[in-house]
Formats: structure tokens, C-alpha cells, sequence
């Protein structure tokens, strides 16, 4: 098992341009995450799917899209990316049954918008 | 909505000493409290967790404790080791399998 990945690593945009980060999850979980990383603030909750064909915004939404493609993939989109949006993006997954609420995190992808 | 704060934001301890991080919370409702310990330019992973029908919970040299009168919960560290040098994050779920982190706690382990 590959567990949550993440693509792309690293990603360099300028101010205007847009992106689309991948995630995919390989443990039959029901529920997946978007979380951005900045220094000092911990992790902030973008987007998440509690099941395949639905979405609800977290704390941080404004400026990303979310596709839940089928239940593996889940995916952010940045449409015309800011400076502000400069940060680590994790995506995770959780289960069902007892253990819904444990979340597993990928490894993430550094971005950078000039 | 839910709001954690954790403690201290650094932390430096001697190797073999015991090392302690606080975090509080505001929704009651919030049953479920992981830890995550962060290694530079890693992902975060999970090293224990409560939930808030349990007071205490140990794994070898880690354990966690839940007050839920006073909402905090504490991670307990001992016999630190230099690879316990890490970015420590607690987190609260006030459900729907939700998670609020706090702002996380920088551990140094000096040999």
C-alpha cells in the first residue's frame, strides 16, 4: 500500500497563473482532506469530502476549488494563484467504522507563487 | 467552532529528561484528540491518540492525558532521545471527522 501521494513535490507559479494539485489515496477510505501548512499557524483545513460526490469548505476556502473525482482521488485547484497562497499543502484520508477519525497525511507539496 | 491552543511553541530538554506539551480547547463536544509529531520537510504522523472516554493513554515512552472537565489534554515524553527532536501538533475533532490543530510545539533534544 502506497498509502496517501501526492503530486506534484514542488511546484514554482506566477502571480495569475493556476494549478491543479493531485491526491490519491489507496485505503478505501471514505473521507479525504485539504490542509495548508504556514509557519507559525499549524494545519488549516481548505476543503474536505466526507464521501465520494460531496465537498464542504473548512476554515481557509476562499481562492481553491475542489474535485472529489471517485472515491480514491481528490484534488485542489488553485484558479489564479497569490502570493498568499505560498505554503505546504498536505492532503490526508480517514476510514470508517471506530477508527473514522484518524487521519493519514501524504507527503506533500511545496508551493511557491512569485 | 472549535479552537485549540497549544504549548509551549518551543521546548528544550536534555537527552533523557521528560518533556511535557499542553493543549486546551473550547468545544466541548470534541471527542477525539490526536497527536502528530512532524520531522523536517516530512508529513505529519500520528504517534497516539485519546478519546474522550479514556483519562490516560501510554505507548512505551509516550502517553497522553484528557481532562475533560477542564478541556486540555497533555503529551508526555520520557527518557527523551534525540531523535524525539520534532514539530509536535495536537489536534481536537469536534466531529464529522474533522480536525483543528493547534499551532504545534518545536522540541529540541540535546545530547
Amino acid at each position: 500500500n502506497a498509502g496517501v501521494t501526492q503530486t506534484p513535490k514542488f511546484q514554482v507559479l506566477k502571480t495569475g497563473q493556476s494549478m491543479t494539485l493531485q491526491c490519491a489515496q489507496d485505503m478505501n477510505h471514505n473521507s479525504m482532506y485539504w490542509y495548508r501548512q504556514d509557519p507559525g499557524m499549524g494545519l488549516r483545513l481548505i476543503y474536505y469530502s466526507a464521501s465520494e460526490g460531496t465537498t464542504d469548505k473548512g476554515e481557509v476556502p476562499n481562492g481553491y476549488n475542489v474535485s472529489r473525482l471517485n472515491k480514491r482521488e481528490f484534488s485542489l485547484r488553485l484558479e489564479s494563484a497569490a502570493p498568499s497562497q505560498t505554503s505546504v499543502y498536505f492532503c490526508a484520508s480517514s476510514g470508517m467504522g471506530p477508527l473514522a477519525d484518524t487521519q493519514y497525511f501524504g507527503p506533500g507539496t511545496r508551493l511557491t507563487v512569485l | 467552532g472549535e479552537n485549540v491552543e497549544q504549548h509551549p511553541s518551543t521546548l528544550s530538554v536534555q537527552e533523557g529528561d521528560s518533556a511535557v506539551i499542553k493543549c486546551t480547547y473550547s468545544d466541548s463536544a470534541s471527542n477525539y484528540f490526536p497527536w502528530y509529531k512532524q520531522e523536517l520537510g516530512k508529513r505529519p504522523q500520528l504517534i497516539i491518540d485519546i478519546r474522550s472516554n479514556v483519562g490516560e493513554k501510554k505507548d512505551q515512552r509516550i502517553a497522553v492525558t484528557l481532562n475533560k472537565t477542564a478541556k486540555h489534554f497533555s503529551l508526555h515524553i520520557t527518557e527523551t532521545q534525540p531523535e524525539d527532536s520534532a514539530v509536535y501538533f495536537c489536534a481536537a475533532s469536534p466531529g464529522f471527522q474533522k480536525l483543528v490543530f493547534g499551532t504545534g510545539t518545536r522540541l529540541l533534544v540535546s545530547p
